[in-house]
């Protein structure tokens, strides 16, 4: 099976603007986390977006946001774009067990942001 | 609230020896899940190993081995045999069983591999 694929790889953008990351699961899982990861604060939690729906948020503000489609893929916007936003977006996903629960976290490459 | 403490920030090993590394939790809950992962110099989080909270045994992938002691609330990783490609930065991390599946993160322990 193909791994997690994040897009793109590498994104330069200013302060102001908005980005939009994108993360397509392994084939077969229904979960998608993203992470925010900074040499500060460490790994940060997001969301998880399952079955298109945003079951759980993190502690970031409203510029963040994501959006889960019907074959799984999911994508996250940041507008207004901070120099603190500059980090490494990880996505994950994740199979569906049964009951509500999801497996194991298994993460694509990740996408570095740069914020000038 | 649950948290993840990683107290080495680094640590150093001589080629086709072992080392361990430490990883503590805080937690009320009963049912949940640890994992260690590695993140190379590519970026790219591998998941190393997982432990159930509900299994005593502890899991062991080949090289690598965990000591879990569910009371003492500690999950460290021992690597075994240590190989140059074991050169990265491992995270411990926690996640609930029940709800909010969400990984909550160690700050990460840099193991540095001399030939």
């Amino acid at each position: 099976k193909a791994g997690v694929t994040q897009t793109p790889r590498y994104l330069i953008k200013t302060r102001g603007q908005q980005v939009t990351l994108s993360c397509s699961p392994i084939s077969g899982h229904r979960s998608v986390s993203w992470y925010q990861q900074t040499p500060g604060q460490g790994l940060q939690f997001l969301f998880e977006y399952f079955s298109e729906t945003q079951r759980n948020k993190g502690n970031f503000p409203g510029r963040f946001s994501g959006r889960q489609f019907s074959n799984s893929r999911s994508e996250m916007n940041v507008s207004t774009l901070e120099l603190g936003d500059s980090a490494l977006y990880l996505c994950a996903s994740s199979y569906y067990s049964g009951g509500g629960k999801t497996d194991t976290q298994y993460f694509g490459p990740g996408t570095r942001l740069t914020v000038l | 609230a649950q948290t993840v403490t990683q107290s080495q920030p680094e640590m150093s090993v001589q080629e086709a020896e072992t080392v361990t590394l430490s990883c503590t939790y805080d937690t009320s809950e009963s049912d949940y899940y640890l994992f260690w992962y590695k993140q190379p110099p590519s970026r790219q989080m591998i998941l190393v190993i997982r432990q159930e909270a509900y299994k005593q045994q502890n899991a062991t992938e080949n090289r690598f081995s965990v000591n879990f002691q569910k009371a003492a609330k500690s999950f460290s990783l021992k690597i075994s045999d240590s190989q140059l490609g074991d050169a990265a930065m491992y995270f411990c991390a926690y996640r609930s069983a029940n709800s909010n599946y969400q990984l909550i993160w160690g700050a990460g322990t840099k193991l540095i591999i001399k030939p």
